[in-house]
């Protein structure tokens, strides 16, 4: 089975913090993504890479940046962490344009 | 991509047979209708995928009509374990594409 791991499940930071969201999976996936979900807005796509050092903006990318130095690895960074990014963010993997397989989730507390 | 809607919640009595549609009607000649099951506190989870006509596996059945203008999840005697929110996504089967997931159908099974 696919397995994606989340570095934290919950994490709390103060505002203007530099935050860290780790994301391994252990499948030799070519895609990475990061989602956040928040309620009544459903998943919104942040960022995505199809290739080690490759990404993309999704539909918010502003507040975020990624970095995917390993093709097992894609971390999400909040260079100045806000309270409007309390959120619960996902990361997800998928061979070219298959399933995707997502993490449990890490649950971000900005105070 | 092709926008997908779903209605917003569907309540069902247990051992009933629900029938989640989904409209996409712009969907691409090679996008895949895809559906994700989400538990709280969870990453979606892959349920089903088609192109036309009927899939079936030990989850779910998956209806599209040949215009493939839209498509329904049929969930066969759920439980209350089947409460979650189910989403569907067009999934483009070539290509780099970043998955956009909408708001998802929030089903509640009662006892």
């Amino acid at each position: 089975d696919v397995k994606v791991t989340q570095s934290s499940r919950y994490l709390v930071k103060r505002t203007g913090e530099k935050v860290f969201l780790e994301c391994v999976q252990d499948m030799d996936h070519e895609n990475m993504f990061w989602y956040r979900q928040d309620p009544g807005l459903g998943l919104r796509l942040i960022y995505f890479s199809y290739d080690v050092k490759m990404k993309e903006k999704g539909d918010i990318p502003e507040g975020y940046s990624v970095s995917r130095e390993k093709k097992e690895r894609f971390s999400l960074i909040l260079e100045s962490a806000s309270t409007n990014q309390t959120s619960m963010y996902l990361c997800a993997s998928s061979l070219r344009d298959r399933a995707l397989h997502f993490g449990n989730g890490t649950r971000l507390t900005v105070t | 991509l092709a926008k997908t809607t779903q209605p917003i919640s569907m309540d069902s009595y247990e051992g009933q047979e629900v029938n989640i549609t989904c409209s996409h009607n712009n969907i691409a000649t090679n996008d895949y209708i895809t559906w994700y099951q989400q538990f709280p506190s969870q990453g979606p989870r892959f349920i089903i995928q088609g192109y036309k006509t009927k899939v079936t596996n030990e989850v779910a059945s998956l209806f599209i009509p040949a215009d493939r203008k839209s498509s329904t999840l049929s969930l066969p005697r759920v439980s209350l374990s089947d409460t979650a929110v189910y989403y569907c996504l067009a999934l483009r089967n070539s290509g780099n594409t970043p998955l956009v997931f909408g708001k998802g159908t929030r089903l509640s099974v009662i006892a």
